[in-house]
């Protein structure tokens, strides 16, 4: 039940943008997107809820298809602050309590 | 309000000892969720506590447990430490752990190494 993410990772100049998917091979309920600098815990960036809500960062937005069973997550004129490993986690609905299952991430540098 | 804390932030242990690593969640949050995260194994689910309660549990040896406190304070033990243990220890505080639609806010960890 891991998700997929692609790319692996991915290289950036500043200003440049980039978008990271998750997939899974189960229907969603939700997916969050958290950022993890390294040598530091995961921050909570966003979760995207079925139905279209969505609750989060305000710089860095996601979609949500149900149809595909997958979320992308949108980076924008790109700043070093956004160097970090991104994970996604779906969310099932009915799912285990406290369980959140993280995909591998994604790396992302953004060079000067 | 103030975040999840862990202590302490960093521990050096000799294989066969055990450890206990301690979690405060955020002011509120009933629901807390231990992972260990390595490079090769990525974040994974260690247990959840839930008023008291363990509700849930990954797939990991009997050597891992925890208990949580009537604050919803959390400690995680590990005994019979292994080289392999060596991780980062996180936990995750949410208000009530619905994973499917509650958001996890993570303690800065708990750096393990065991030598």
């Amino acid at each position: 039940q891991q998700p997929v993410q692609s790319p692996q990772a991915v290289i950036l100049r500043e200003g440049e943008d980039a978008v990271i998917n998750c997939s899974s091979s189960k229907a969603l309920y939700s997916v969050h997107w958290y950022r993890q600098k390294h040598g530091e815990a995961p921050v909570f960036l966003m979760i995207l809820l079925k139905g279209g809500e969505q609750k989060g960062h305000e710089k860095i937005s996601a979609s949500f298809n149900e149809k595909k069973q997958q979320s992308s997550l949108y980076l924008t004129a790109s700043q070093l602050s956004y160097s970090g490993t991104y994970f996604c986690a779906p969310g099932y609905y009915g799912g285990s309590q406290g369980n959140l299952i993280f995909g591998k991430g994604t790396k992302l540098s953004v060079k000067p | 309000k103030a975040g999840v804390t862990q202590t302490p932030r960093y521990l050096i242990k000799t294989r066969g000892q055990q450890v206990t690593l301690s979690c405060s969640p955020i002011s509120g949050h009933r629901s807390v969720s231990w992972y260990q995260q390595t490079p090769g194994q990525g974040l994974q689910f260690l247990f959840e506590y839930f008023s008291e309660t363990q509700r849930n549990k990954g797939n990991f040896p009997g050597r891992f447990s925890g208990r949580q406190f009537s604050n919803s304070r959390s400690e995680m033990n590990v005994s019979t430490l292994e080289l392999g243990d060596s991780a980062l220890y996180l936990c995750a505080s949410s208000d009530v752990g619905t994973s499917w639609a509650d958001t996890q806010y993570f303690g800065p960890g708990t750096r393990l190494t065991v030598l």
